[in-house]
This record gives structure tokens, sequence and C-alpha cells, in this order.
């Protein structure tokens, strides 16, 4: 089983809201990844926790806060967004940190307005 | 700076013939390629990877050539069939870090 799922699938908030996107992997794997991908472009890190601790921030603006609370689950808070953040945001696991193969979610499509 | 490249951003292939998606690289320090397939709305599956001491993995009707002097990595998909139309993105990583993914080729294979 390499399934990740993610919810919601769809998310519309507005520049005041806050919000949060929930992963969850029950594949046993220590390695959870943040991605955010933009139409027509591929999928670009934003954060890897490793073993539950945060372990890169790809210089991600504050206004994503990301948390791992256990070792299945992934969550990434968001406060304050913009609009040129609307986007596809895919989580991924992995067995380790960056060395084996990342299995991804399905991806929330983000929309702000 | 594009580190990998996918220069065809679509193809069509017939049914039942063969499919070669293309990347190609500019860090001789990566070490490690995959594959991976997209539909619209769903998150990247994986399909397929090699490491650079090889040059060629084969999965059922997916093959992978690795052609490090060249740095060029292609995806052979035989037969091709209606269902493998989907968007399909190479990464590339390097020695140490994370994974940089090309721009993506849209397949399109006709019945």
């Amino acid at each position: 089983d390499t399934e990740v799922t993610q919810t919601p699938k769809h998310l519309v908030m507005g520049m005041t809201n806050k919000k949060s996107l929930k992963c969850e992997q029950h594949m046993g794997h220590r390695a959870m990844y943040w991605y955010k991908q933009k139409a027509k472009k591929p999928p670009e890190l934003m954060f890897v926790y490793s073993y539950e601790k945060l372990s890169i921030n790809e210089s991600v603006p504050s206004r994503f806060s990301p948390e791992c609370p256990n070792s299945s689950l992934l969550n990434l808070h968001l406060h304050a967004l913009q609009p040129e953040d609307s986007a596809l945001y895919l989580c991924a696991s992995s067995s380790r940190q960056l060395q084996e193969t990342q299995y991804f979610g399905p991806g929330t499509r983000l929309l702000v307005l | 700076d594009q580190q990998v490249k996918q220069n065809s951003p679509s193809l069509s292939v017939q049914e039942g013939r063969i499919s070669i998606l293309n990347c190609d690289y500019t860090n001789s320090m990566f070490d490690y390629f995959l594959w991976y397939k997209k539909y619209p709305a769903e998150g990247p599956t994986f399909l397929i990877s090699i490491s650079s001491i090889k040059d060629k993995n084969e999965d059922g009707r997916f093959t992978v050539f690795l052609n490090k002097s060249a740095k060029h990595l292609s995806l052979h998909i035989v037969p091709s069939q209606p269902g493998d139309s989907a968007v399909y993105f190479c990464a590339a990583r390097p020695e140490t870090y994370k994974y940089i993914f090309g721009t993506g080729t849209r397949l399109k294979v006709l019945a």
C-alpha cells in the first residue's frame, strides 16, 4: 500500500482566513514533505519533516506553518495568504529523508480570493 | 536556472507504438533519477527510477535509460496504451538534497 491521503481536496479561502491542510500516511514512512505546484510548472519543495522534526524549510513565507503531530500526520496551517498562493499543494512521504522514493498524495487545490 | 529540462511539452503516439519521453539535466552530481506520471486532479504517481551507477532499468512496459556522458534520461513505454495518457515528470536528486523536477511532458496515446 503506497497511499498518501490529503484533505480537503479543494479549498477556497479569503486573505484573512485561517485554514489547515492535512496529510496522512500509514506506510510507516518517517519522512514527509510539502510541495507547491502552480499550473504548468513542476512541484516545488516547501518543507521536509524527518522523524517528526522539521529538517528543511525552503525559505517559505511564515504565512505557511507546517506541523507534524506524529509520524503519520502532516499539517500545513495557512494564515493571511495572498492570491498568488493559489496552487495545488502536494504532500509526499518516503521511508527515509530524501534518500528513498517519494510517494505523493492527490493534493489540495487551494484558491485564495 | 532549470537544472532538469523536458524540452517537449507534449507528445502524441498511436496506441501500441513506443512512447519515448526525454529529459536532460545539467548537474553531474545528480545520483538518482525518477519518472512520475500525473493525471489531472491527482498527485504524481511514481513509475520507475534509476541510480547513476546503472544505464538501464526495466519494469514491465516501462524502461528508463540513462546516458551520463550526455546527461540525458529517457523513458520508453512499449506498447503505449490510452491509459498512459498523462503528464510525465522526470526528477533528479542531487547527492544530498531534494528532488528537482522537470517541467513535464504531456503524453497523449491515440486509440
